[in-house]
């Protein structure tokens, strides 16, 4: 079975600092990987997939993640914060047969 | 091209009542999937059809049942509804199961 646990439920960082945001993966098979992002009142977009070509993947808006199979994690990664990234984020793994699996996500705010 | 759309925005219904939600994918796109989106989790995985056919469900009661049109548009359905059964209802299209999913706005139920 897949699953994904986020840590940190709340994230708080400075504009122009450090986005960081931890997801770490169970799966028997190798993983489809994904980060999506929701606005407020919106559905999820995709910010960006590892399905199993490079390591170090780059999104949309600056965002990338990078694949470390010896900690099955799948951290996103921003280097400078903006207002507009306000938002959530939810890591995310895909089954064999195509179904997702959402983490609890975590909710970023960004102080000026 | 327009994206996945979802009708009703909202909708609020009392305890016991039947609910229906729609879901028209984006053009070209033959899979479809719900997701149940309780407030403060991430989405649930509750019914994937391609090609008008089942081919999975999540762990959701009977009450909750959903079907594909020949023109690849989707209906959930949610029977007895109770007050567990307040969410944000989220559909996905993708080309096929297999494939990149694309997120509708979402259908927010509210039962009192």
């Amino acid at each position: 079975a897949q699953s994904v646990t986020q840590l940190g439920s709340h994230v708080s960082v400075s504009e122009g600092a450090l986005v960081l945001l931890r997801c770490n993966y169970s799966s028997s098979v190798p993983p489809y990987l994904f980060w999506y992002v929701q606005y407020p009142n919106q559905g999820l977009q995709l910010l960006l997939k590892y399905t199993s070509a490079a390591t170090l993947v780059k999104g949309i808006n600056g965002f990338e993640a990078e694949f470390k199979k010896s900690e099955t994690s799948f951290h996103l990664t921003k280097p400078s914060a903006h207002m507009s990234d306000a938002a959530e984020y939810f890591c995310a793994v895909s089954d064999p047969e195509g179904k997702l699996q959402f983490g609890a996500g975590t909710q970023v705010v960004v102080t000026p | 091209d327009a994206g996945v759309t979802q009708s009703p925005t909202h909708l609020i219904k009392t305890r016991g009542q039947q609910v229906t939600l729609r879901c028209s994918p984006i053009s070209g796109h033959k899979s479809v999937s719900w997701y149940q989106q309780v407030l403060g989790q991430g989405p649930q995985f509750i019914f994937q059809y391609y090609e008008k056919e089942e081919r999975g469900r999540g762990n959701f009661p009977d009450r909750f049942s959903a079907r594909q049109f020949p023109n690849y548009s989707s209906e959930l359905n949610v029977n007895a509804l109770l007050l567990g059964d307040s969410a944000l209802y989220l559909c996905a299209s993708t080309v096929d199961p297999f494939g990149e999913q694309f997120f509708g706005p979402g259908t927010r139920l509210t039962v009192l």
